[in-house]
């Protein structure tokens, strides 16, 4: 079985500002990792994923995050956020050659003021 | 194209009565998804359909809940007997596994509250 943790349920943070939101997880075998993104009133959309490769995986609106199998983590960043980056963010995770369903943290809500 | 459309947008039921949500995925889409969201809590797994083997109910909260796919196309999520507990945004996700995407796209939810 697997679980993840978000350990920051919020993150405010002002315009401009570097950005990290954490994500740990815990499993016994190989994991995909995924960012959801849910902005106020909208769907659960992907933000980036991780399948294999390059441990290093890039949104197209800045976002970045690094899986580090040593540390179980797959932390978020941004060097510079908008307002517009005002969201909720959850990582998840799914087994590799498994069922497919997503584990999901209890996610991070982030709030950029100007 | 169309992405995954749920039906109602939203719900309000008395304690005790049935209620039937409804998913339609993606075209094409061979594996659905239920997920439950209550509030300040992250997304639950309910439910996984994947072609024509059996589903995985792992999830299911109780023997309240149910829920039936036909084929590839629509599904629909049956609670029973609602509780005030079940009160959630429940999410449909729909994906194409074989090709190594591995992508889940979400439909807008059905926000459940029961009185």
């Amino acid at each position: 079985a697997q679980s993840v943790t978000q350990l920051d349920s919020q993150v405010p943070v002002f315009e401009e500002a570097p950005v990290e939101l954490r994500c740990n997880y815990s499993s016994s075998v190989s994991v995909y990792l995924f960012w959801y993104v849910q902005y106020p009133n909208q769907g659960l959309q992907l933000l980036l994923k991780y399948l294999s490769g390059s441990t290093l995986v890039e949104s197209i609106n800045g976002f970045e995050a690094e899986f580090n199998k040593s540390q179980t983590s797959f932390h978020l960043r941004k060097p510079s956020v908008h307002i517009s980056d005002t969201a909720e963010y959850f990582c998840a995770v799914s087994e590799k050659g498994g069922s497919e369903k997503l584990v999901f943290g209890k996610g991070t809500k982030l709030t950029v003021n100007p | 194209g169309a992405g995954v459309s749920q039906s109602p947008s939203n719900k309000v039921t008395e304690k005790g009565k049935d209620v039937e949500l409804r998913c339609d995925p993606i075209s094409g889409h061979t594996a659905l998804y239920w997920y439950r969201q209550r509030l300040g809590q992250g997304l639950e797994f309910l439910i996984y359909f994947q072609g024509n083997s059996a589903p995985d109910k792992s999830g299911l909260p109780s023997d309240r809940f149910s829920a039936e796919r036909t084929g590839e196309s629509v599904s629909t999520l049956t609670i029973q007997r609602t509780q005030q507990e079940d009160s959630a945004v429940y999410l449909c996700a729909s994906s194409y596994v074989g090709t190594g995407e591995e992508t889940q796209y979400f439909g807008p939810g059905t926000r459940l509250l029961v009185l």
